[in-house]
This record gives structure tokens, sequence and C-alpha cells, in this order.
């Protein structure tokens, strides 16, 4: 059973449309982070959120944490061909481990 | 500060060899981990050390799998033998220790290619 259930595992727009991607779970977690991976490279941290039904925004990516703190999603504001990547999200776990979703992997086509 | 390196990027090698990934955490990192990325399975942690002792190794998916941690500012991960399921991204992550039940920030190395025919 996954942890972290992401959707869409795919998705490929037109440069300037906009976007929204999900991670769900039926767990309670204390905090959420969503990282970008690009292809070639390792995954990098875009943001974390602690709070139920905090946003928060970094340019043209708006971030929710669900009311429950068991869901979040990613928004995309007129997508750009920079924004492809393979966006993961990830929970804390026992320890210092994180557990990631299996990730969207997102194309955006000039 | 050069971030987490690894190498080699990329390997190939036969079926039965020995092969042995490097890792260069951040330096005054506590933690590190060792991931394994494979389009069917995602991310997968493999091992995580703490202060150069390794913690949870439950991800290591068999004995042809170890890993070290000698000293701070090095790691490796070893497969012998190998085999062609073996094939897959392996990433390197180091963190500063974790404080209350925020996760810190895991920086991750590029990654090791390896293709074992």
């Amino acid at each position: 059973t996954q942890l972290l259930k992401q959707s869409p595992q795919f998705l490929s727009i037109q440069e300037g449309e906009n976007l929204t991607v999900y991670c769900n779970s039926s767990s309670v977690f204390s905090s959420l982070q969503w990282y970008r991976q690009e292809p070639g490279e390792g995954p990098v941290l875009l943001v974390t959120v602690v709070t139920g039904g905090e946003v928060k925004k970094l340019k043209r990516l708006t971030f929710q944490f669900g009311d429950a703190r068991k869901d979040s999603s990613l928004h995309i504001t007129a997508a750009q061909p920079g924004d492809t990547g393979l966006y993961l999200c990830a929970v804390p776990n026992a320890g210092n481990m994180l557990t990631f979703g299996g990730g969207t992997r997102l194309m955006v086509k000039p | 500060d050069a971030g987490v390196i690894q190498s080699p990027r990329h390997e190939v090698t036969e079926m039965g060899q020995e092969v042995t990934l490097r890792c260069k955490p951040i330096s005054g990192h506590d933690y590190l981990f060792w991931y394994r990325q494979t389009m069917m399975r995602g991310l997968e942690l493999l091992i995580y050390f703490n202060n150069n002792v390794p913690i949870d190794d439950s991800g290591m998916p068999e004995d042809r799998f170890s890993a070290k941690m000698p000293n701070a500012s090095f790691s490796t991960l070893k497969i012998q033998p190998s085999e062609p399921r073996d094939s897959a991204v392996y990433f390197c992550a180091s963190s500063l220790i974790a404080g209350g039940p925020r996760a810190d920030t895991q920086y991750f190395g590029p990654g090791t290619r390896l293709t074992v025919l």
C-alpha cells in the first residue's frame, strides 16, 4: 500500500497553461515537503508545509497543505518549459527518514 | 559549498562484477542517506547513517548490498555480485540533525546511473 499517492503520474501541457498536481494519503502528517527533480539531477526541495490549511507561494508555484494534514496540492500558473521535471512529495518517517510519493512527471512544451 | 558529491556519474558493468558507489556529504551534516530510483518503484530509501553509524538498513534489498561510512566525509555503497535488476539511479543525500517532527531538508547528489548488463 502506497503511503503517498501522487496524481496524475504524467502530465504534458503547453507553455502558458495552468496545472495542479496532488499528493494524497489516509494518514496525518506533521509536515510535508515538495521536491522537484530535473532530468539527470537529484531532487531539490521546493517547500515545506507544516500547518493544516497552510498556503505557500514560490513565484508561479502555489502549495497548499490540507486542513486535516493528509494531503497537499501544487498549482503552477502559466507553466514554462523550465518547470519540466518530476515533482515529488515527501513526509517524515521515523528518525530523520523521508517517505516519497511516486511523483508526477511534468512536461511543458514550448 | 560544493553540495553532495557522488562518483562515478555513470557506471556500466557486467553481471557478477563488484560495483562501488561513492558519496561525499555536505560538511557538517549529521545524516547521510542512500536511495535507489527506478521507473517502476520510484525513490526508495536503502539505508541511512547518523554520525557515521548505520541506523536503518531495512531498505537494503539483499545481502549483495552493503554500505559503509568510515568517516564524516565519505560513504560507499557496494553491490557484490551485481545483477541486471540492480540497474537504477543511486542517490546519496545528506541533512542536518532533525529537530522535532518537522523533517529537515535533504540535499541530494546528482546520482550514479548504474547499468548492469
